[in-house]
């Protein structure tokens, strides 16, 4: 079975410039979730879709982070404008329903320099 | 505000001997926990759960203890091998009584398993 898929798996680009995270769900799993990892805070839930819908967005950082979920196989997750604090890496995962454990994505390696 | 604490950063255990892994949670809400382990350069990948109606589940040479009481959660891994070194994730949420699907990591513990 096809786990979370994310790409790009690496992405290096300079302060100000719109980045883009793509990620593809498992087939069949309603909930689909958006983390990011720092030394500082560890890893952080941003936010969560249920059924495309988004749930919950507290964890977003600030309006130049925006998420989308266009359908049941892909999500975006885009930083506009970026900045080198927003160097981390960001993880997908996807989970069947409440209280199934989430399944996660190799991640996306993000740098701003 | 650190909802869930791993306090040990690093753990060194001997091939064949037990790893016992710690987790703190603050919110008496919460009443669902798992425990991920993650390998560099890989998604954290889910290892065990428990609910709070339970204080253990076991599945093979993973068992997850919980005290309700004193807001603590261990992992057991016996008997641990070279394989088992990583960085272990608890994780908490209040799904079944929150209704939510939001998990709350805590730091993570690097786990080592000397030969």
């Amino acid at each position: 079975d096809a786990g979370v898929i994310q790409s790009p798996r690496h992405e290096v680009t300079e302060m100000g410039q719109e980045v883009t995270l793509r990620c593809k769900p498992i087939s069949g799993h309603d909930y689909l979730f958006w983390y990011r990892q720092t030394m500082m805070r560890g890893l952080e839930l941003l936010i969560y879709f249920n059924n495309n819908v988004p749930i919950d967005d507290s964890g977003m950082p600030e309006d130049r982070f925006s998420a989308k979920m266009p359908n049941a196989s892909f999500s975006t997750l885009k930083i506009q404008p970026s900045e080198p604090r927003d160097s981390a890496v960001y993880f997908c995962a996807s989970s069947p329903g409440v209280g199934q454990p989430q399944h996660f994505g190799d991640g996306t390696r993000l740098s701003i320099l | 505000d650190q909802q869930v604490k791993q306090n040990s950063p690093s753990l060194s255990v001997q091939e064949g001997r037990i790893s016992i892994l710690n987790c703190d949670y603050t919110n008496s809400m919460f009443d669902y926990f798992l425990w991920y382990k993650k390998y560099p350069a890989e998604g954290p990948t889910f290892l065990i759960s428990i609910s709070s109606i339970k204080d253990k589940n076991e599945d093979g040479r993973f068992t997850v203890f919980l005290n309700k009481s004193a807001k603590h959660l261990s992992l057991h891994i016996v008997p641990s091998q070279p394989g088992d070194s990583a960085v272990y994730f608890c994780a908490a949420s209040a799904y079944y009584g929150g209704a939510t699907n939001k998990l709350i990591f805590g730091t993570g513990t690097l786990l080592a398993i000397q030969p």
